[in-house]
């Protein structure tokens, strides 16, 4: 068990530029979430997989936003002409099955600095 | 709404102090109750859950009760170390749910 493994760890880019984040999920968990962390704020649900397909988007997923997992293993966050306000801690996490007794296991997370 | 309130941090104790964290949660039907707690440098950790009403989970020294007369499910430990400091989250997930929810965060600091 290496774990949930997210990529890069830190990311500065300018307004307008687009990003793109990686997560690596735990081998053989089939779901994969997105969330967003701010400063003093607890993390917010952005997405969720099972396997390839995306069951569920947060309103917090703008237009902007675009997640893929393409072959149920790792997944991708895009965020498009990025803004200020996108700048967070973006935390994957994985998980065997869903709901309480699934427990999540969450990645270091990739922080995001826009300016 | 769904909501998750934990008491405001920072919390500062001397090593072997008791410590409460309070949270108190508002969600329709029965949800699943969390801590989750992160070390410095390091990812959120599923600490201990209970997953109905009564039932308490426990972990390294630390337990909760689900309180559902109370909405309530604050953690404690009896005897707090040096290596507990981290920031503590309350979460729920709610029946049938596929997300968890969760509170602001408590940061622990443990001084020896």
């Amino acid at each position: 068990d290496t774990g949930v493994s997210q990529n890069p760890r830190h990311k500065i880019t300018k307004r307008g530029q687009n990003v793109t984040f990686r997560c690596d999920p735990i081998s053989e968990h089939n779901r994969l979430y997105w969330y967003r962390q701010t400063l003093g704020q607890g993390p917010e649900f952005l997405t969720y997989f099972q396997n390839e397909a995306q069951l569920e988007k947060s309103r917090l997923l703008s237009d902007r936003f675009s997640a893929e997992r393409p072959k149920g293993s790792f997944s991708t966050l895009e965020i498009q002409r990025t803004e200020q306000g996108d700048s967070a801690m973006y935390l994957c996490a994985s998980s065997l099955g869903g709901g309480a007794g699934s427990p999540l296991h969450f990645g270091n997370g990739t922080r995001l600095t826009v300016t | 709404g769904d909501s998750v309130t934990q008491m405001e941090g920072p919390v500062t104790l001397s090593e072997e102090a008791f410590l409460t964290i309070n949270c108190t949660y508002t969600a329709t039907g029965y949800p699943s109750l969390f801590w989750y707690v992160q070390y410095p440098g390091e990812g959120l950790q599923l600490l201990l859950k209970a997953t109905k009403a009564d039932d308490k989970g426990s972990n390294k020294g630390f337990e909760a009760t689900y309180r559902k007369e109370t909405t309530s499910f604050h953690l404690e430990k009896g005897s707090v170390q040096v290596s507990d400091s981290a920031v503590y989250f309350c979460a729920l997930i709610k029946t049938g749910a596929n997300n968890l929810f969760f509170g602001t965060g408590t940061r622990l600091t443990v001084i020896p």
